[in-house]
């Protein structure tokens, strides 16, 4: 079973530029989760989408961050303009099912740098 | 809302020394408890869970109880090993399926 895919992996670029991170979870997971990890940080939730709805996108700074998850399956994150502060590592993860009982499933993430 | 208190770290033991890595939630409905790892250079995986009071989650040694009363679910291993060594999250699951994240616990076993 393919794992989730992340892209692209590494990303360089200047301050008040843009970027964007595509994610394609596991296939059938229902539930879809983008966390920013700064380093020696623990992962911090940015959005949490419910098939094609978001479920939780409090923490996610709407001014600069958008998230989309069209037909249910696939997601991207952009950012827009990059600020220094969002150098991290963005990670995508899926879940099968809409209970809280199942694992998260990470793909290898996605470690931005802003210059 | 949820959160997690966790133990800082970094922490360093010796191989075959006992571990405890504490940790503390609060979370909205009925939570499921986690256990994440993350080895150097690797992503994110689940070590344990545990899903209900009381339930013992345990997986390549570790341990961890599902205190209700206490709030806690705090992660142990008798003997740890220098392939061990890697950075440990507690991750409470709770009303809506939110996962969050404790602060991580870095572990160094040395031979």
């Amino acid at each position: 079973e393919a794992g989730v895919a992340q892209s692209p992996r590494y990303k360089i670029i200047e301050k008040r530029q843009s970027v964007a991170f595509w994610c394609n979870p596991i296939s059938g997971h229902a539930t879809l989760y983008w966390y920013q990890q700064i380093l020696g940080q623990g992962p911090k939730l940015l959005i949490q989408f419910q098939n094609n709805g978001v479920v939780d996108d409090s923490q996610l700074p709407k001014d600069r961050f958008s998230a989309e998850r069209l037909k249910g399956v696939d997601s991207t994150l952009k950012i827009q303009p990059a600020k220094l502060e969002d150098s991290a590592v963005y990670l995508c993860a899926s879940r099968m099912g809409d209970s809280n009982t199942g694992e998260l499933f990470f793909g290898e993430g996605s470690r931005l740098t802003v210059l | 809302g949820n959160s997690v208190t966790q133990m800082e770290g970094p922490v360093t033991l010796s191989e075959e020394a006992f571990l405890t890595i504490n940790c503390t939630y609060t979370a909205t409905g009925y939570p499921s408890l986690f256990w994440y790892v993350q080895y150097p250079g690797e992503g994110l995986q689940l070590l344990l869970k545990a899903t209900k009071a009381d339930d013992k989650g345990s997986n390549k040694g570790f341990e961890a109880t599902y205190r209700k009363e206490t709030t806690s679910f705090h992660l142990e291993k008798g003997s740890v090993q220098v392939s061990d060594s890697a950075v440990y999250f507690c991750a409470p699951s709770g009303g809506y399926q939110k996962v969050t994240f404790g602060i991580g616990t870095k572990l160094q076993v040395i031979p």
